[in-house]
């Protein structure tokens, strides 16, 4: 069965600092890997994926994530963390047997000035 | 940038009361999907709808849910005798295609209150 495991629920970083929210994925097939963030009252805005290609992934606001395939994770990084990041983050795959997004159960990231 | 817009932004009812929730995915977009996220809890998968049938849908999406797009422009999720576990929030997401390489874009989100 595809899962998706994100073992931090919360991540706190102080603002310049870099971040990293980690993901991990369990799925059967090639992953097809997504994050997705939730700001406060509002929907989920895709930041970037991993179809095929370079396992480093650049996507929007500055956010990067690399695909590591032995250790089946894909975690989210920036290098340099702004207040404005600060919400929640889900990490998504889906395999290539079906098109249904599997949903990690998200990571609060909190950046202190 | 087109985007996916849900009404209402709250709807609070009735136990047992039907509730219909509303989408309007972006234009040229083909496929439509259904997500719900109950308070604390990972989104989950209800259904992907595409030319007017479901195409998947979960263990969850059962015969209290229906999906329709009733005139070419909205995607409605109707739910027949609300339960108080129904209470979430539910995303409507659309798709220019089923190819993965397309991301699923989102609306705002429906939050239902059962009461």
């Amino acid at each position: 069965a595809q899962s998706v495991a994100q073992p931090e629920d919360q991540v706190n970083v102080a603002e310049g600092n870099p971040l990293t929210v980690k993901c991990t994925y369990s799925v059967s097939g090639n992953p097809y890997l997504f994050w997705y963030v939730q700001y406060p009252n509002r929907g989920l805005q895709f930041l970037l994926k991993y179809i095929t290609g370079d396992n480093l992934v650049k996507g929007s606001y500055g956010f990067e994530a690399e695909f590591n395939k032995s250790q089946t994770s894909f975690h989210l990084k920036k290098p340099s963390a702004l207040v404005s990041d600060s919400a929640l983050y889900f990490c998504a795959v889906t395999g290539d047997s079906n098109y249904q997004l599997i949903w990690g159960a998200g990571t609060k990231l909190i950046i202190k000035p | 940038e087109p985007e996916v817009t849900q009404t209402p932004s709250h709807q609070v009812t009735q136990m047992g009361q039907e509730v219909i929730l509303r989408c309007v995915p972006i234009s040229n977009h083909l496929y439509f999907y259904w997500y719900r996220q109950i308070l604390g809890q990972k989104v989950e998968f209800l259904v992907s709808f595409y030319n007017n049938e479901i195409s998947e849908k979960s263990e969850i999406f059962d015969d209290q849910f229906s999906v329709e797009r009733p005139d070419g422009s909205n995607f409605t999720l109707k739910i027949r005798s609300t339960k108080l576990e129904d209470s979430a929030m539910y995303f409507c997401a659309s798709s220019p295609s089923r190819q993965i390489t397309q991301p699923q874009h989102f609306g705002d989100g429906t939050r239902l209150s059962i009461l």
